[in-house]
């Protein structure tokens, strides 16, 4: 099982551009989520989706959207990036809301200037 | 608000103890877990705690006090891939995870 990819891992976007952000697990995870991750500060929640066809917002959605048209793959989009979306995505999965873990992937390191 | 405190950073010495608290005020409580993160890489777990009491595996150990909002992570017998981030999160009411910033521990040989 190759896990959570993400891509790309790098990512340089001038502002006002538009770009989507992959995820794809194929661990058959009901759950997904994405996070950003900024310096010196936790992890924050952007969306999640408890499975193909349900998505809710996070703690931090503005300026990102999301769509779960099957299981494995989750992406995120990014409609007119902004200076304060510099940051480190990272996705994540889990067979439920109750697991124990959650399964990153690698994460995608995105700088808008 | 919902907030997990934990120290910015930490150093220790090789084969030695080291130990990294948690505090958390968080809306309902549904366990705590410990990822550890190396630099430039995603967090992977580590530990899970909902009941009160140790766990223990290996040279890793995770307490929690719910009465107190604290838990803490034990590392034994340090060794220098040990350098890493340590990061707390909650699961809170809504089954979302609340992370700390994380504590970057240092190992010096």
């Amino acid at each position: 099982n190759a896990g959570v990819t993400q891509t790309p891992k790098f990512r340089i976007l001038k502002i006002g551009q538009s770009m989507t952000l992959q995820c794809t697990q194929d661990m058959n995870h009901n759950y997904m989520y994405w996070y950003r991750q900024d310096p010196g500060m936790g992890l924050k929640l952007i969306y999640y989706s408890v499975g193909a066809g349900i998505t809710d917002k996070g703690e931090v959605p503005n300026g990102y959207n999301v769509s779960r048209s099957t299981t494995e793959d989750f992406p995120l989009r990014l409609e007119l990036a902004a200076p304060s979306q510099t940051s480190v995505y990272f996705c994540a999965s889990s067979y439920s809301e109750e697991s124990y873990e959650q399964y990153f992937g690698p994460g995608t390191r995105l700088t808008v200037t | 608000g919902q907030n997990i405190d934990q120290p910015t950073e930490m150093t220790a010495t090789e084969g030695a103890i080291v130990q990294i608290n948690c505090t958390y005020q968080t809306s309902g409580f549904n366990g705590l877990f410990w990822y550890q993160q190396h630099a430039g890489e995603a967090p992977t777990f580590l530990s899970y705690n909902v009941l009160d009491g140790l766990e223990e595996k290996g040279r890793f150990s995770s307490f929690l006090s719910r009465s107190k909002g604290y838990s803490y992570l034990l590392l034994k017998e340090l060794q220098m891939k040990d350098s890493a981030s340590y990061l707390c999160a909650v699961r809170d009411s809504n089954y979302q995870l609340i992370w700390g910033a994380g504590t970057k521990l240092i190992i010096k040989p």
